[in-house]
Order: structure tokens, then C-alpha cells, then sequence
């Protein structure tokens, strides 16, 4: 079964410190990562995905994330915050095999806060 | 390109009434996912469509919910004789096929009185 941990339900940065966000995730075939943003009341963004491809991904607004196989990580990152990144990160799973083709399995979520 | 469309984004219903959630996926795309979130719980998967069909509905609570997706029209959740537990927010997602990126629309947000 795959399941996602993100480490740390809680981030607090200052504007312009890096951004890191952790998470990994367990998956018994090669799997598919993506990163998403939720702004309060709203619904979720695609920030970037990684499908097998390069390990190093780069999305949207600044954010990249590595894709690690030895550590079953996929951390996001972002070199200089900006208060409009504060919101609430989640990292999702999903594979291509069995009955769970295509269905996104989340982690918990991060709230990322930006000091000013 | 319009997104994906949920209405209404705001459902009040009383308990033993009937919850009708409604996603129209983006242009293009076939393949439609109900999620839920819950207080303290995340989001957690419910049921995956494409057109006419239930492909996986694994994480559909037994009794009381269904899902649908025809041939034209919208994708609805129902949710019968609500409880309060299911207040909650529900998003629907859209992707072209099923190893594609999902869409997620802005949710309906259901509270249960």
C-alpha cells in the first residue's frame, strides 16, 4: 500500500529564508509524486509532479522539488520565500498499477508561514 | 479553458436530508475523483469515474453515499440522510486520463446541521 508522511505540520520562515518542506512516501512499484497548494477556502494547485523522468523538478512560483529513491524522499523547496507562498502544502502519491491507477494518496499537509 | 466546476461551494443541510455535490471536469477531460477533506483528517480519496462508469470506489463509505458520472452532465455525489459527521469539504478532481495530473476544483463546502 502507498502512504505519504510529510514531516512537520507546521513550517515558519521569514521572507526571502529558504523554503523547505519534507516529505516521504512508501510505494511498493515506481511511483508518481506531485506537490499542491491549498490558499484557505479554496482548492488545491498543481505545483509540480514528478513521473519518472528527471529527478530534479522544477514548478510553478519558484518551488522545485528532488525526487530521492534511496530515501523515498521528494522534498520541496524554494531559495527566497515570499509571504503570498503562506498556505498549506500536500504532498500526494499515486502509481501506475492495480486499482489504484491514478488515485492520489495525501499526506497530512504543511502550513507554511511567512514572517515578514 | 475553464477549470473544474464545483456548485454549489456552500451546502447546509439538516440531519436526514439529502446532499447533492456537483463537479463539471474541465473541456477534455473524462476521467473525474471525488476527495474529502475532514478536520484533523486530510484529504482522503473517495471514488474515481470516467463517463457511465465506477472505476474504483474504495474509499466510498458503505451505506449512504453514491456516486455517478453520465454520459452528459455533470459528475454528482449523493449523500443520503446526512449525519453530522460528514460535514466536511469535497473536491472533485479532472485529469485527461488516468497517469495524467489532476485538476482540482475550489470544493463544496457541506455542513450539517
Amino acid at each position: 500500500a502507498q502512504s505519504v508522511t510529510q514531516l512537520g505540520s507546521h513550517v515558519s520562515v521569514s521572507e526571502g529564508a529558504l523554503v523547505l518542506l519534507r516529505c516521504n512516501y512508501s510505494s511498493s512499484v515506481p511511483p508518481y509524486l506531485f506537490w499542491y497548494v491549498q490558499y484557505p477556502n479554496q482548492g488545491l494547485q498543481l505545483l509540480l509532479k514528478y513521473t519518472s523522468a528527471a529527478t530534479l523538478v522544477k514548478g510553478i512560483n519558484g518551488f522545485e522539488a528532488e525526487f530521492k529513491k534511496s530515501e523515498t524522499s521528494f522534498h520541496l523547496t524554494k531559495p527566497s520565500a515570499h509571504m503570498s507562498d503562506a498556505a498549506e502544502y500536500f504532498c500526494a502519491v499515486s502509481y501506475a498499477g492495480g486499482t489504484s491507477y491514478g488515485k492520489l494518496t495525501f499526506g497530512q499537509g504543511t502550513i507554511l508561514t511567512v514572517h515578514p | 479553458n475553464a477549470g473544474v466546476m464545483q456548485n454549489p461551494r456552500h451546502l447546509v443541510r439538516r440531519r436526514g436530508q439529502e446532499a447533492r455535490l456537483r463537479c463539471s471536469p474541465m473541456k477534455g477531460h473524462s476521467h473525474v475523483y471525488w476527495y474529502r477533506q475532514l478536520p484533523e483528517e486530510g484529504l482522503k480519496f473517495m471514488v474515481y469515474l470516467q463517463k457511465e462508469n465506477i472505476i474504483d470506489e474504495s474509499g466510498m463509505p458503505k451505506e449512504r453515499f453514491s456516486a455517478e458520472f453520465p454520459k452528459e452532465g455533470p459528475s454528482i455525489l449523493r449523500i443520503q440522510q446526512v449525519v453530522r459527521g460528514d460535514s466536511a469539504a469535497y473536491f472533485c478532481a479532472s485529469s485527461v486520463g488516468m497517469e495524467n495530473e489532476q485538476y482540482f476544483g475550489p470544493g463544496t463546502r457541506l455542513t450539517v446541521t
